[in-house]
């Protein structure tokens, strides 16, 4: 156990709808980074938050959005869903901002399945 | 734009002996880091080790060492004395110092007891 929790653990919705994941991150951890691993594009890395603030982003589409709140949890949305949006989505947390030295810890994913 | 190529969708090795797995990137930046994830069956993502492009030292983890070849643009992961709780997914990933990860397609390892 990562101490990185993730809900739901599976969501299954029909194409056009609008979800959103949650990640808590573990205690004291101020970044987060959030993933997807589909299976036609692999792993790929979305955007990260740092104590509440973008700090990278990688190839997240515009139909998706995240944010970190105070309590440092943070949320991705994802909306007029796609049947390619099937996937399991990562959240990690690490304590700074440093992805190159602080080891990122993730969570055990949100399988999400759009039919 | 960075890519990262892992050559062998998939591999075995004998239980106790040792395997390398490859991976190779493309890069215009001089300074990044380079990383090697573990995903077994249950789909946690496990680091397993790192290496700074400044650092000429090959990382080492206990059974787990790289072979980091700058000048080639190789990074590989070489596993000692294999075992069977080493049967995942492994995948390479590099990240400039913008925070941004690519990561490879990865490779399934299996251990063969």
């Amino acid at each position: 156990d990562s101490g990185v929790t993730q809900t739901p653990k599976h969501l299954i919705t029909a194409t056009g709808q609008r979800v959103t994941l949650r990640c808590s991150p573990r205690s004291g951890d101020l970044s987060v980074y959030w993933y997807q691993q589909s299976l036609d594009q692999g792993l790929q890395f979305l955007i990260q938050y740092y104590n509440g603030e973008e700090r990278a982003k990688g190839n997240i589409l515009e139909r998706f959005s995240a944010q970190q709140f105070p309590d440092l949890h943070s949320e991705l949305n994802l909306s007029s869903l796609e049947l390619g949006d099937s996937a399991l989505y990562f959240c990690a947390s690490s304590v700074w901002d440093s992805g190159s030295t602080d080891t990122q810890y993730f969570g055990p994913g949100t399988r999400l399945t759009v039919l | 734009a960075q890519t990262v190529t892992q050559s062998q969708p998939e591999m075995s090795v004998q239980e106790a002996e040792t395997v390398t797995l490859s991976c190779t990137y493309d890069t215009s930046e001089s300074n990044y880091y380079l990383f090697w994830y573990k995903q077994p069956p249950s789909r946690q993502m496990i680091l397993v080790i790192r290496q700074e492009a400044y650092k000429q030292q090959n990382a080492t983890e206990n059974r787990f060492s790289v072979n980091f070849q700058k000048a080639a643009k190789s990074f590989s992961l070489k596993i000692s004395d294999s075992q069977l709780g080493d049967t995942a997914m492994y995948f390479c990933a590099f990240m400039n110092t913008g925070n941004q990860f690519y990561f490879g397609t990865g490779t399934s390892l299996t251990v063969i007891p």
